[in-house]
């Protein structure tokens, strides 16, 4: 069990470029969220999936933000035409979601500077 | 809707002094709780949780935490601070029904520093 993983660890870019990050979840796990984490505040929920298939997204996920889970293994978050208040941690945690008793387990998050 | 509330953005405890971080939740369901804690520049590591079996959790690097569903807390505590222990400490709710979506809702945070 190697944990989950990110890429890229950090990542700076120009408002109006995009941008795409990747989360490699704990091997069978079904379940894989992103989270955002703004300076100084906790995580917030954006999505989630259930094996391939997007279940939840919030409202914070803009038209600009869309995520996928190809053959439900590892995940991509792709952002579009970045703004600054874009700049923030991305996070991505997995469980394996059997009997109600999940726990997330996160990884090491990519951090976004937009510019 | 689930909320969690964390009394102190800072907690500044002396080396070898007790530590103890509040958290206060809201849920229509009976919760999941958990504590994480995060190092500068790193994500989340699972400190322990409450899944309804017993209200006092250990946790690890000798972390625990009591459930006390008359207070709604779940507070943390460490007997003994460790230069090691400095971080940011989130609380976390999971209101879902069994075999729902499980989101966690964090609190802000507490962020902890231990002075020699």
């Amino acid at each position: 069990d190697t944990g989950v993983s990110q890429d890229p660890r950090h990542k700076i870019t120009k408002r109006g470029q995009n941008v795409t990050f990747r989360c490699d979840p704990i091997s069978e796990h079904n379940r894989l969220y992103w989270y955002r984490q703004t300076l100084g505040q906790g995580p917030e929920f954006l999505t989630y999936f259930q094996n391939e298939a997007q279940l939840e997204k919030s409202r914070l996920l803009s038209d600009r933000f869309s995520a996928e889970r190809p053959k439900g293994s590892f995940s991509t978050l792709e952002i579009q035409r970045t703004e600054q208040g874009d700049s923030a941690m991305y996070l991505c945690a997995s469980s394996l979601a059997l009997s109600g008793q999940e726990t997330q387990y996160f990884g090491p998050g990519t951090r976004l500077l937009v510019l | 809707a689930q909320s969690v509330t964390q009394l102190g953005s800072h907690v500044s405890v002396s080396e070898g002094a007790l530590v103890l971080l509040r958290c206060n939740y809201s849920s229509s369901v009976p919760p999941y709780l958990f504590w994480y804690v995060q190092y500068p520049n790193q994500g989340l590591q699972l400190l322990l949780k409450y899944t309804s079996a017993a209200t006092l959790v250990k946790g690890i690097n000798g972390f625990e935490a009591e459930f006390k569903k008359s207070e709604t807390s779940f507070h943390l505590t460490k007997p003994s601070a460790h230069m090691s222990d400095a971080a940011e400490y989130f609380c976390a709710v999971n209101g879902g029904a069994p075999g729902t979506a499980s989101k966690l809702t964090f609190g802000t945070g507490t962020r902890l520093q231990v002075t020699l």
